[in-house]
Parts: C-alpha cells; structure tokens; sequence
C-alpha cells in the first residue's frame, strides 16, 4: 500500500502567518491527492481534491499543489478559524490512505 | 442540503458484533459511492470500506476484511456496516462520507462511536 507522510507533525502559528504543510507519498501517485481540515469533535471537511482544485466553499486563502510525490499544502494568511489538523489523502487501486496529520495550533 | 446521519455505534464486548447505519438526505443516494472512515481515539483517520452507486464494487482495508460487511438500500437512502468479530482496536469513532465524482469525500456525517471492550 501507498504510505502519506506529513511534515511537520506539529506547528504553532501565528494569526496572519503563511503555513505550508508537506505530503509525500511513498511513491508516485500523480495528482490523486486530497487534504481536510477537521476541527476537535468535528467530521473532517475537504478542502482540496485533484492536488490544487480548491472545493467549493473553501477561502482562497487555501491552495495545493504537487504531483507525483510531493505535495504542499499552502494557508497564506492563517485566520483564528483555520487551528486545526490537516490530513493529507490519496487513492491508488480503490485503497485510500491518510497521511498521520499536521496539528496548527495558535503560538 | 446534504446530511449523512450515523447511528448504530455502542459499547460491545470483544469478539461480538454491531451494526452501523447511514442515513442519507438531500442527494440522489443512488448515484453515488459511499464510504466507512474511522478515526480511533486521539488518532489519525483510517479508511474502512467503500461500495459503488449499484453495490457492484466494494472494497474493504486489510484490517477489517473478512471481519466487516459494507452494503446500502437505495430505496431506503440508506449505507450500512456490519462489524462481526470485533477487536478493541476497533474502537473508534465511524464516519460514512460521500464520494464525489473523482473519488474524494466531499460530505461526512457527524460520527458514531464504537467501544469494543470486556
């Protein structure tokens, strides 16, 4: 199976900080990359599919991008609203996997 | 307005069984996949299984196949997930999401949570 791994595992920002959270994957994986956000006690929410295709709804603020086994996802003015973790996702062969998750808390 | 309610979730010994429900409104239900993602307490989210618009295809992760069943009512709106032979790494809280069309899960219910221990 395909493995996710996030960097970092943690960060602590500021409110109007510019965030970028990494995804590789263990091997290639072209474009099929998502990320969600999920707050505590909370569903996740997709905020980007097909590595930089922004879902409808979701701040501009927001951005992705990558291919193969790379992949970044990019808060350009982190808002009180965006502490979270982040979980990056793929497909490969009708098994989805998640990456471990990147925590953001408030510095 | 989509709305993905879970129920079913509880307390179950190890080795016993439970039943997970779905219900779906606000979309065609029958035209979309469905998915189980779990997420085990204070960890990372873990997909489950998915089944296609028609129940043709269905897939399960190594960890729960032979063990779990995933199946759907169109008529009713409905997803399902029978867990049989439970283990207490099982414990977790269960969320079906929709799968939009290029496979990317676009809506998720709120969550049910299952505790499997003695």
């Amino acid at each position: 199976d395909i493995q996710l791994t996030q960097s970092p595992s943690f960060l602590s920002a500021s409110v109007g900080d510019r965030v970028t959270i990494t995804c590789r994957a263990s091997q290639g994986i072209s474009s099929y990359l998502a990320w969600y956000q999920q707050k505590p006690g909370k569903a996740p929410k997709l905020l980007i599919y097909a590595a930089s295709t922004l879902q409808s709804g979701v701040p501009s603020r927001f951005s992705g991008s990558g291919s193969g086994t790379e992949f970044t996802l990019t808060i350009s003015s982190l808002q009180p609203e965006d502490f979270a973790t982040y979980y990056c996702q793929q497909l490969n062969s009708y098994r989805w996997t998640f990456g471990q998750g990147t925590k953001v808390e408030i510095k | 307005e989509v709305q993905l309610v879970e129920s079913g979730g509880g307390l179950v010994k190890p080795g016993g069984s439970l039943r997970l429900s779905c219900a779906a409104s606000g979309f065609t239900f029958s035209s979309y996949s469905m998915n189980w993602v779990r997420q085990a307490p204070g960890k990372g989210l873990e997909w489950v299984s998915s089944i296609s618009s028609s129940s043709s295809y269905i897939y399960y992760a190594d960890s729960v196949k032979g063990r779990f069943t995933i199946s759907r009512d169109n008529a009713k709106n409905s997803l399902y997930l029978q867990m049989n032979s439970l283990r207490a790494e099982d414990t977790a809280v269960y969320y079906c999401a929709r799968a939009a069309a290029q496979n990317y899960f676009d809506y998720w219910g709120q969550g049910t949570l299952v505790t499997v221990s003695s």
